[in-house]
């Protein structure tokens, strides 16, 4: 996988935009975003994924640059409910459609604050 | 979108014992994974589970202490062998509804404490 950088920890105010950055510089043209986020006692859910264009959904909008190198989930009404660990994933292209293994990294905590 | 139920949801297990976890999912689905994660840390992989064949196993992982059996296309269990307390872990089954795919499905795992 594409090495993903991110901040180790965020806060948020409640009710306010939360943006996540995450720095993918070594990603590959075939090679996807994916956002997933961990709440506590959980298991991951998955968010958002892209390859170049924003993308947004129900959950979230997703932000790649131009030169792809880095993104940004935007999550734009935080709830205390989306407080969990988010992670950013560049799962490698494999040959033969398979699909690619996910390696998670050690996230961003995004604590959303009263 | 598909449910996946873990069994046990946690176990309390002495050393030198094994435990088998399994992961039932409510559609057929194309790939099944086995992820750990060990206290305060992210998520590794362990092994993908291949319908009617040998599991596919991450380095640092081998078959004869975390054996898997993928029988059918919804239903796969992952056994940790011979437990020891650095196998206090929770374990996560995971699953992708086609090939090509990462959007992942995960189950709420099992927590598993080795005394």
């Amino acid at each position: 996988d594409a090495k993903t950088t991110q901040p180790t920890s965020m806060d948020c105010a409640e009710g306010r935009a939360a943006n996540l950055p995450c720095n993918h510089s070594t990603i590959s043209g075939n090679e996807y975003v994916y956002w997933y986020r961990q709440i506590h006692s959980q298991g991951p859910q998955y968010i958002i994924h892209g390859l170049k264009n924003n993308e947004t959904n129900e959950m979230a909008s997703l932000i790649i640059t131009e030169d792809r190198k880095s993104s940004t989930l935007i999550l734009p009404h935080a709830t205390l409910r989306d407080t969990a660990v988010y992670y950013c994933i560049v799962p490698k292209v494999r040959t033969g459609g398979a699909t690619n293994k996910l390696i998670f990294g050690t996230g961003t905590l995004l604590a959303v604050q009263p | 979108s598909a449910v996946i139920s873990q069994k046990p949801s946690r176990d309390i297990c002495q050393r030198g014992t094994s435990l088998t976890i399994q992961c039932q999912v409510d559609s057929q689905v194309t790939m099944m994974f086995w992820y750990r994660q060990q206290p305060g840390q992210s998520l590794t992989l362990i092994a993908t589970a291949n319908q009617g064949s040998e599991a596919t196993y991450e380095s640092g992982f081998v078959i004869d202490k975390f054996p898997i059996s993928r029988p059918n296309l919804t239903f796969s269990t992952l056994t940790v062998s011979n437990m020891s307390p650095e196998d206090s872990s929770i374990y996560l089954c995971s699953v992708a509804l086609r090939l090509s795919n990462e959007k992942l499905f995960f189950g709420s795992g099992t927590q598993l404490s080795v005394l």
